[in-house]
C-alpha cells in the first residue's frame, strides 16, 4: 500500500470555525490532491499540487486553500467552515498517472 | 471538458455469476487513461484496473476485466464469479496522459452481491 496517512480521520466541528486537514506521504511522489465526496457526486476535485509550492484549484475550490510547503505534506484549510462543507475528504498522491488514495477525513460542520 | 457517465447508481447480483458495470466519457483527447476503482464500506479507494487507450487489448486483474470500446468511448468492467467481498461501490474515472494529471471521476455504482 503507498504511505499516505491523513489526520484527523475524523472531526466535528461548528459553522465559522477554521479547520486544518492534513495529507501525508512516504511515497515522494510529485502530485498531490484533495478531494471530497459527496453522496450523488462521487468524488470532486478541490484542489492539487504539481510541486512544493505549486498548487492549483480544481472543480470544487470555493471556500478552501491548500499549501504544500514540503514534498510530503499537502494542507487543506477551510478558513471559516460552513455545514455545506461537510463531507468525507480524500488525499490523493500520484507519480504517473495512477492515483492512490489515502483513508479519508470524515468532516461535520453543525 | 472531460466527464465520466456511470448510468446504473445501482446493481446486484448473485455470489459466483457475471456482472457488467457500464461506464461512458467524453474527450477530445486521444491519449489518456481509464480506471475502475473499488470502494467498499471501509472507505478506502482501491484501484481494481486501469487501461491505456492507446492500447487495444483490454486489460485483465484475475476476476476483473474491461471492455475498452474507444471508437464508442464506452469503458465496461466485467466481475467474474462474483464473491461477497466484491460489494462496494464502484468508480469509473479518467485521466490525460498529459497535462495537468486531473482524475475525472463518475458518479459510482454501487454493486451489493447476494449470498
Amino acid at each position: 500500500d503507498a504511505g499516505i496517512t491523513q489526520s484527523p480521520r475524523h472531526k466535528v466541528t461548528e459553522t465559522g470555525t477554521p479547520v486544518t486537514l492534513r495529507c501525508h506521504q512516504t511515497e515522494n511522489h510529485r502530485y498531490m490532491y484533495w478531494y471530497r465526496q459527496d453522496p450523488g457526486h462521487g468524488l470532486r476535485l478541490i484542489h492539487y499540487s504539481y510541486g512544493v509550492k505549486d498548487t492549483d484549484k480544481g472543480e470544487v475550490s470555493d471556500g478552501y486553500s491548500v499549501s504544500r510547503s514540503k514534498t510530503e505534506d499537502f494542507l487543506l484549510t477551510l478558513e471559516s467552515a460552513t455545514s455545506s462543507q461537510t463531507s468525507v475528504y480524500f488525499c490523493a498522491i500520484s507519480d504517473y498517472n495512477e492515483q492512490f488514495f489515502g483513508p479519508g477525513t470524515r468532516l461535520t460542520v453543525l | 471538458a472531460q466527464t465520466v457517465t456511470q448510468s446504473q447508481p445501482e446493481m446486484s447480483v448473485q455470489e459466483a455469476e457475471t456482472v457488467t458495470l457500464s461506464c461512458t466519457y467524453d474527450t477530445s483527447e486521444n491519449n489518456y487513461y481509464l480506471f475502475w476503482y473499488k470502494q467498499p464500506p471501509s472507505r478506502q479507494m482501491i484501484l481494481v484496473i486501469r487501461q491505456e487507450a492507446y492500447k487495444q487489448q483490454n486489460a485483465t486483474e484475475n476476476r476483473f476485466s474491461v471492455n475498452f470500446q474507444k471508437a464508442a468511448k464506452s469503458f465496461s468492467l466485467k466481475i467474474s464469479d462474483s464473491q461477497l467481498g466484491d460489494t462496494a461501490m464502484y468508480f469509473c474515472a479518467f485521466i490525460h496522459s498529459s497535462g495537468s494529471e486531473k482524475l475525472v471521476f463518475g458518479k459510482g455504482t454501487k454493486l451489493t452481491v447476494n449470498p
